[in-house]
């Protein structure tokens, strides 16, 4: 399995606070995305990095954003929570340059976070 | 915007025999990848199978096989001999260019 992580797995925040997410990785793979899942859509983007500092919104990027100051870490942050912000969140990282690659990304536990 | 779609949204299977679950997809794009992951109970996303778009051979991978059809857009996954650990939601997915676009998912039931 791919050595990736989440932190913390389960959080409990109230409505108008400020919440981050951190994802690490052990792999050195150069790109790192945020999801996340909700009931009947499957997962959907959120924002994605393709190296340090390099980063890129996703489907569903307003309320979030995101920063990469090492290799092996992306933040994902939520200035304000929402009650709509309630989801699971998902981090997968991906590095198509390695030999036999081909774009496919290895996910994290997820973190279940609830915003009430 | 590229979309996947799922028309099954539980399918069950009784163990040791073959289940085929659907999969459409759309874009735009001729260079692409398509991916089923398997999430069981645990949360935890898998990877089953790949497909790169411009591989016209079907992928296998031990037990799962695809018909990958891309003039039709298809792209289903057979499972055989199914064992009760293939108990989960299975996701299509489309890549192209950073965008993943993921189905809304087939639950799948493994009866003993």
């Amino acid at each position: 399995d791919a050595g990736i992580t989440q932190s913390p797995r389960h959080k409990v925040t109230e409505t108008g606070t400020p919440v981050t997410l951190r994802c690490h990785q052990t792999e050195n793979h150069r790109y790192m995305y945020w999801y996340r899942q909700d009931p009947g859509h499957g997962l959907r983007l959120i924002h994605y990095s393709y190296g340090v500092k390099d980063t890129d919104k996703g489907e569903v990027s307003d309320g979030y954003s995101v920063s990469r100051s090492k290799t092996e870490d992306f933040l994902l942050t939520l200035e304000s929570a929402t009650s709509s912000q309630t989801s699971v969140y998902f981090c997968a990282i991906s590095d198509p340059g390695l030999a036999g690659a081909s774009y496919e990304q290895y996910f994290g536990p997820g973190t279940r976070l609830t915003v009430t | 915007a590229q979309t996947v779609t799922q028309s099954q949204p539980e399918m069950s299977v009784q163990e040791a025999e073959t289940v085929t679950l659907s999969c459409t997809y759309d874009t735009s794009e001729s260079d692409y990848y398509l991916f089923w992951y398997k999430q069981p109970p645990s949360r935890q996303m898998i990877l089953v199978i790949r497909q790169e778009a411009y591989k016209q051979q079907n992928a296998t991978e031990n037990r799962f096989s695809v018909n990958f059809q891309k003039a039709a857009k298809s792209f289903s996954l057979k499972i055989s001999d199914s064992q009760l650990g293939d108990a989960a939601m299975y996701f299509c997915t489309l890549y192209n260019n950073n965008d993943m676009r993921f189905g809304a998912g087939t639950r799948l039931t493994v009866k003993p």
